[in-house]
């Protein structure tokens, strides 16, 4: 079965600092999304991804797909306490069914 | 626009218990599936329904089954409750065609087992 591995698992960093977070997949994906979470909250949607060597952003996170469709990366750029939270990697497996990476936990000192 | 609306927020159970969680889809969506995240994890897939009907399953038992209501909302039950089902369950809806669909998720409801 497919899964997604993230890395690294937490983050602390000081605020106006750039980070990058990881998604690696151990098949192919055919979408990557991106997702963040406040703790103990739902999910909210960032950004999917489907095609080889994809790029977007927004605001100041952009994420990338690799041209094998394996890994993603999420980069934040002059990070703020507002980015603190759980970002969360996800694919859908089958016509129906998601699966998630285990989120690393950000937090940005002030 | 209403979003995903899930109830209740927070919930506290004693073990061999049941209990059942609601959630309303986003206006437009037909497919509601359930996920459940334990604390420090990724949420896992527990089940999806449209027009009423389970429609795929993850890795959970017996004990974890759910219903759709003819307005697209949705029901997770949980019976013979474990201290290990404690967790955020988390709904999301979905519109019902195929292919790459992005969900839209609830806030989520914190069962604690006791």
């Amino acid at each position: 079965s497919q899964e997604l591995e993230q890395s690294p698992q937490s983050l602390i960093v000081q605020e106006g600092k750039n980070l990058t977070i990881n998604c690696t997949s151990s098949k192919t994906l055919y979408g990557l999304y991106w997702y963040k979470q406040k703790y103990g909250e739902g999910l909210i949607f960032l950004m999917m991804l489907q095609k080889g060597g994809e790029e977007k952003s927004h605001e100041k996170i952009t994420a990338k797909l690799d041209e094998k469709k394996q890994q993603s990366s999420l980069h934040i750029t002059a990070s703020q306490p507002s980015h603190a939270g759980i970002y969360l990697c996800g694919a859908q497996t089958g016509t129906y069914k998601y699966i998630f990476g285990t989120g690393t936990r950000l937090k940005v000192l002030a | 626009d209403a979003g995903v609306t899930q109830s209740p927020t927070h919930l506290i159970k004693t073990r061999g218990q049941q209990v059942t969680l609601r959630c309303s889809p986003k206006s437009g969506h037909d497919t509601v599936s359930w996920y459940q995240q334990a604390l420090g994890q990724g949420p896992q897939f527990i089940f999806q329904y449209y027009e009423e009907e389970e429609r795929q399953r993850g890795n959970f038992p017996d004990r974890f089954s759910g219903h759709q209501f003819p307005n697209y909302s949705s029901e997770l039950n949980v019976n013979a409750l474990l201290l290990g089902d404690s967790a955020l369950y988390l709904c999301a809806s979905s519109p019902g065609n195929r292919g790459q669909v992005k969900l839209f998720f609830g806030s989520g409801t914190q069962l604690s087992v006791l």
